[in-house]
């Protein structure tokens, strides 16, 4: 099935770092979402994103839904020890189903 | 609010036997989707409901796997026989139309076939 390419496929920074990461896809979606997912438990929501252009922030983390609607952009400032986990854009297409991302997996040094 | 719960959170078995996967959705949710998340990849959707009826079950291997969502709350997935490549974490992730159809994932039931 189809999956959306993010990228870096995994990083390492130290702790207070920004980190940038990037979701992008040859379809046009009508909202993207980004989750994270720590081992052994389920993706958690972190932002969603529902109109071109928007820029939406959640406390350190800041997603942008591209203006082609085919590609998504998530930013972490600052980053701590528990920013630590792998990183899925979702892209939804209609009313209901999600095509996930391949993932970043991000690893923080203290 | 009570998440998504699923059971067991693992289960290992022998290529060939049969295993079933429970979910019980957030109430109120009337959309319910199964996903198989193969290790190092994102998770992809298998089956989902739309209170009891099926929506989309493309990518759902029917040879071997099934999935029922009979009173339009919990649901069971099952796979019958099991294969070396099934093994994967079943996810399970509700949604409600009133909350903007954002789906929310349970935690998982990782399988191993041996």
């Amino acid at each position: 099935g189809q999956q959306l390419n993010q990228s870096p496929q995994s990083m390492f920074i130290q702790e207070g770092e920004d980190v940038s990461m990037n979701c992008t896809s040859s379809s046009i979606f009508n909202t993207w979402l980004w989750y994270k997912q720590d081992p052994g438990e389920g993706p958690v929501l972190l932002i969603a994103l529902y109109k071109a252009g928007e820029l939406t922030s959640n406390g350190r983390l800041t997603a942008q839904f591209g203006i082609t609607r085919k590609d998504s952009f998530l930013n972490i400032s600052a980053s701590i020890p528990s920013d630590v986990g792998i990183y899925f854009c979702a892209g939804q297409k209609g009313t209901y189903k999600y095509i996930f991302g391949t993932g970043t997996r991000l690893k923080v040094l203290a | 609010e009570a998440g998504v719960a699923q059971s067991p959170r693992y289960k290992i078995i022998e290529k060939r036997q049969s295993v079933a996967f429970w979910c019980n959705p957030i109430s109120g949710h009337a959309t319910l989707y199964w996903y198989q998340q193969i290790l190092g990849q994102g998770p992809k959707l298998l089956i989902q409901f739309q209170n009891n009826g099926v929506v989309d079950d493309s990518q759902l291997p029917k040879d071997r796997f099934s999935a029922e969502r009979l009173k339009g709350v919990d649901s069971t997935l099952k796979i019958q026989p099991a294969k070396l490549e099934d093994s994967a974490v079943y996810l399970c992730a509700s949604s409600s139309r009133l909350a903007k159809n954002i789906q929310y994932f349970g935690a998982g039931t990782r399988l191993s076939v041996l």
